[in-house]
């Protein structure tokens, strides 16, 4: 499989449940972020890894929670969310080195949340 | 701090009619500039983008972006549009290599 991968495509949960989404890049990338994309709303960049690390935490909720356990894979773990956070949320890969971040961001094809 | 402003929210065109697709960025220093393109139900693709040099850069699906320094613009165009370039775009900056800025989206619906 090439790519940057995402599972799984579609969640629909409850307010009450805990879900986890999982990214996977095969492109060698040493950078990971997440992105929300809501319906008339604006890309928004929710975290970012370099080399496993967290980088980038833009003012998210601590009822999500990312994990980043190689430069491959990257979670995102989810717990009593809002209706309001139903979205897409995609996951990118990129290749960074030392502080250029300059390189181009391949995306998964997202996972489609919708929360009861 | 960079910004990016992509000045139409929807461009609606028939097929095999011309397009340009507009984007503005706000920044004083060196800049790298990108168009990624998003069909339904998928994610991102890059399009095509400019790091340095000739300021007309092409891309796949017969697209191309001309960077304009003077007037901070980077405009996406194609001369022959088809029902398939039904999609969203979006316009990315990165300053001084520094991590991408996207804009809010431009729809662009070709019509038969």
């Amino acid at each position: 499989e090439t790519g940057v991968t995402q599972t799984p495509r579609h969640l629909v949960m409850g307010m009450t449940n805990k879900k986890s989404l999982k990214c996977e890049q095969h492109l060698g990338h040493n950078a990971m972020y997440w992105y929300k994309q809501s319906a008339k709303k604006p890309l928004e960049l929710m975290f970012v890894y370099s080399l496993e690390e967290r980088v980038e935490n833009n003012s998210v909720p601590s009822r999500f929670s990312p994990e980043c356990p190689n430069s491959s894979h990257l979670f995102l773990h989810l717990h009593t969310l809002q209706p309001e956070d139903s979205a897409l949320y995609l996951c990118a890969s990129s290749r960074t080195s030392g502080r250029s971040w300059g390189n181009e961001q391949f995306f998964g094809p997202g996972t489609r949340l919708t929360v009861l | 701090a960079q910004s990016v402003t992509q000045l139409d929210s929807q461009v609606p065109v028939f097929e095999e009619a011309p397009v340009e697709l507009r984007c503005n960025y706000s920044s004083s220093v060196s800049v790298y500039l990108f168009w990624y393109v998003q069909y339904p139900n998928q994610g991102l693709q890059l399009l095509l983008k400019y790091l340095s040099g000739s300021t007309l850069v092409k891309g796949i699906n017969g697209f191309e972006a001309e960077f304009n320094k003077s007037q901070t613009s980077f405009h996406l165009r194609k001369p022959s549009v088809h029902i398939s370039d039904t999609a969203e775009y979006f316009c990315a900056v990165s300053e001084n290599a520094g991590k991408s800025t996207f804009g809010d989206g431009t729809t662009l619906t070709v019509k038969p």
